[in-house]
């Protein structure tokens, strides 16, 4: 089983600066299958990227995904004040068939 | 726009079964995917299930020895059955579609489920 740990924890920062958001795969996994998604407080999760660095219908291009192998990266380059919510990523295996999500980066206004 | 709506008892007494009905709108049940995610109050998001509009599932293996989820195409909708419930099942409850890249592209708004008596 697939295990995503996503750093730092809890992210500080203000509005206008860049963020850096990292999930890191237990081992090497398919990039088609990276995605992220953005949560604000009593809402569901909203999809931001798939397949590691396509960003989803509507979203903004300041967010941009990379990454390959074990390590990927979410990077909001000017954060604006609707930006900050909790970040989760997400991998879907074949082998069981299985979702799996990190357990999330707070980003909090600084 | 695809429109998911989740539907239940809000409480569910420890060991009874808890039981919930997603309804899809705007769109077809047809040719895709559909899940079950949870979140328990101030943590993360865990994947319980997906089932295809014709019937075949995949289940979380921390959880498949008490789920069973099943599909009415006739109604646009798809459903959870959790056995054996105890608080630790307490979780928002939301379904989902699947998206290209084997995404959730639509979410429910998420229904609450509290287990206790």
């Amino acid at each position: 089983e697939i295990v995503l740990t996503q750093s730092p924890g809890t992210l500080s920062l203000s509005p206008g600066e860049r963020g850096t958001l990292s999930c890191r795969a237990s081992q090497t996994i398919t990039s088609s299958y990276l995605a992220w998604y953005q949560q604000k407080p009593g809402q569901a999760p909203r999809l931001l990227i798939s397949g590691a660095s396509s960003r989803a219908t509507g979203i903004p291009d300041r967010f941009s995904g990379s990454g390959s192998g074990t390590d990927f990266t979410l990077t909001i380059s000017r954060l604006e004040p609707e930006d900050f919510a909790v970040y989760y990523c997400q991998h879907f295996g074949t082998s069981p068939f299985m979702y799996t999500f990190g357990q999330g980066t707070k980003l909090e206004i600084k | 726009q695809v429109h998911l709506q989740e539907s239940g008892p809000g409480l569910v007494e420890p060991s009874e079964t808890l039981s919930l009905t997603c309804t899809i709108s705007g769109g077809s049940i047809s040719n895709n995917y559909w899940s079950w995610v949870r979140q328990p109050a101030g943590k993360g998001l865990e994947w319980i299930g997906r089932i295809f509009s014709s019937g075949s599932t995949h289940y979380n293996p921390s959880l498949e020895n008490r789920v069973t989820m099943s599909v009415d195409t006739s109604k646009n909708q798809f459903s959870l059955n959790l056995r054996s419930v105890t608080a630790a099942d307490t979780a928002v409850y939301y379904c989902a579609r699947r998206g290209q890249g084997a995404t959730f592209d639509f979410w429910g708004q998420g229904t609450l489920v509290t287990v206790s008596s």
